[in-house]
């Protein structure tokens, strides 16, 4: 069965580094998303992205983070200067449609020390 | 700003006890309501979409309805692998993409 896979399943970094988590998600899927949900909290929208270009993002998706599809594959999302509140688990998913059914990744869990 | 609410925060059943849990829901204009099971250390994995009050589905075990102000995810004779936390989502007629999710209900289900 196809399904959404992420990279690294753990990061740990240094507060002010730049860190990117990758995504390969389901082939055929058009509607990539971005998720995050910090420990014992609810999952919260990040970012979405279609045709190449962010269709809506959340106030938390503010300057230091990005989202890209370099190629036909991958989805990134870089964290340019982490921050400790960016500790939380990210979860990468995907849909064939402009649906709520989405299809999440296992997830990144990222430690910002 | 739409809002969701679960209850309980964690129930405990016993093997084959049913029961039913709880979310309540806030939004300007319902584009669907979405149920997903959690797994520890897991991302969500979905399970109903229901778009309109009076609206149900099943598989397995597990049933959802859906009024105008909240949805109900009934477990009939639950087993042990029913163990998750389940999560309830919204999607707004206002958003392309963004769902908004509570904090869901933690089971677990003994023998």
């Amino acid at each position: 069965e196809p399904e959404v896979t992420q990279t690294p399943s753990h990061q740990v970094t240094q507060m002010g580094q730049e860190v990117i988590l990758r995504c390969v998600p389901i082939s055929n899927h058009l509607y990539f998303y971005w998720y995050r949900q910090i420990l014992g909290q609810k999952v919260e929208f990040l970012v979405s992205f279609y045709n190449n270009e962010i269709s809506e993002k959340s106030e938390i998706f503010d300057d230091q983070f990005s989202v890209e599809r370099p190629d036909g594959s991958n989805f990134t999302l870089k964290i340019r200067s982490t921050k400790l509140e960016d500790s939380a688990m990210y979860f990468c998913a995907s849909t064939q449609g402009n649906t709520g059914e989405l299809f999440f990744g296992e997830g990144s869990r990222l430690t910002v020390l | 700003e739409d809002q969701v609410t679960q209850s309980p925060e964690a129930l405990r059943l016993q093997e084959g006890e049913s029961s039913s849990l709880n979310c309540s829901y806030t939004v300007s204009g319902l584009r669907g309501l979405f149920w997903y099971r959690q797994d520890p250390g897991k991302g969500p994995e979905f399970l109903f979409t229901l778009y309109s009050a009076g609206e149900e589905k099943e598989k397995e075990r597990l049933k959802a309805t859906l009024t105008k102000k909240e949805s109900f995810l009934h477990i009939t004779a639950p087993k042990p692998e029913d163990s998750a936390t389940y999560l309830c989502a919204v999607l707004n007629t206002g958003t392309a993409s963004k769902l908004t999710f509570g904090t869901g209900t933690r089971l677990q289900v003994t023998l």
